[in-house]
C-alpha cells in the first residue's frame, strides 16, 4: 500500500533554522491529511491538520502546506529546536473512512 | 489534557495463546480504532468502532480478532489465538466524531508492544 509515502527516511537540521518534511500522495479522494510526531516507545502525538479544502494551517511554529494538483503536502518547523527530533509520520483519511493510511515516515533530527 | 492510555504497556505471550489489549480512550469520544506497528513498518490501520460496533475493519483483521467495549470507559482487543507474526506495537486511538470541526483528528495512546514466543 503506498498511497502515502515519505521519501527522505531521515532529515538533519540545524537548531534554529526551519524544518521541511515531504509526504506525497496518490489518491486524489482523500479529505483530510495530519502529521504526527513520534518518540521511541511511545505513541504517535497528534500536531497538525488540514482538510484538502485548504493550502495552508498553522499553529505555532508549525505549518502544513497542501498541493492538491501535485499531489503533495509539507510540514515546516521554524525555528526547529532539539526537541523536535523524533519520526514524522504524515497520514491521509479518505472520504467517507475512518482508517489513516500511514506514511513510512521521516527521522527528524535537531543539531545543536 | 486528556488522552488515551493503554495497559499494558508490554506482554509477553506464547504462540497460540489469548491476550487481550485494554484501552482508555479519550471521555468524549466517540470513534475508537486499532492500529499495529510491525517493527520497522508502516503503522497499519486494524479497526475502528462507532456506536458499540465494527464501523470499518482492514483484511488484518480476521476472525482471530475482535473489539468490545465492555464499559463506559474501556475499549479492548482481543486476539484468540496469537501467532508469531502478530508481534507489534499496538496503538489504541479515538477521534470526537461528526458535530466539532475537528471531528477526524485521531488521538493516539501510548502502545502495548507485543510479542508471541
Amino acid at each position: 500500500d503506498q498511497q502515502v509515502k515519505q521519501n527522505s527516511p531521515s532529515l538533519s537540521v540545524q537548531e534554529g533554522r526551519i524544518s521541511i518534511l515531504n509526504c506525497d500522495y496518490t489518491n486524489s479522494m482523500f479529505d483530510y491529511f495530519l502529521w504526527y510526531k513520534k518518540y521511541p516507545a511511545e505513541g504517535p502525538t497528534f500536531l497538525i491538520s488540514i482538510s484538502s479544502i485548504k493550502d495552508k494551517n498553522e499553529d505555532g511554529r508549525f505549518t502544513v502546506f497542501l498541493n492538491k494538483s501535485a499531489k503533495h503536502l509539507s510540514l515546516h518547523i521554524v525555528p526547529s529546536q532539539p526537541g523536535d527530533s523524533a519520526v514524522y509520520f504524515c497520514a491521509a483519511l479518505l472520504q467517507g473512512a475512518q482508517k489513516l493510511v500511514f506514511g513510512q515516515g521521516t527521522r527528524l533530527t535537531i543539531n545543536p | 489534557e486528556p488522552e488515551v492510555t493503554q495497559t499494558p504497556s508490554h506482554q509477553v505471550t506464547q504462540m497460540g495463546q489469548e491476550v487481550i489489549l485494554r484501552c482508555v480512550p479519550i471521555s468524549n469520544h466517540l470513534y475508537f480504532y486499532w492500529y499495529r506497528q510491525i517493527l520497522g513498518q508502516k503503522v497499519e490501520f486494524l479497526v475502528s468502532f462507532y456506536n458499540n460496533e465494527i464501523s470499518e475493519k482492514s483484511e488484518i483483521f480476521d476472525d482471530q480478532f475482535s473489539v468490545e467495549r465492555p464499559d463506559g470507559s474501556n475499549f479492548t482487543l482481543k486476539i484468540r489465538s496469537t501467532k508469531l507474526e502478530d508481534s507489534a506495537m499496538y496503538f489504541c486511538a479515538s477521534s470526537p466524531g461528526l458535530g466539532t470541526v475537528t471531528f477526524y483528528e485521531q488521538f493516539f495512546g501510548p502502545g502495548t508492544r507485543l510479542t508471541v514466543l
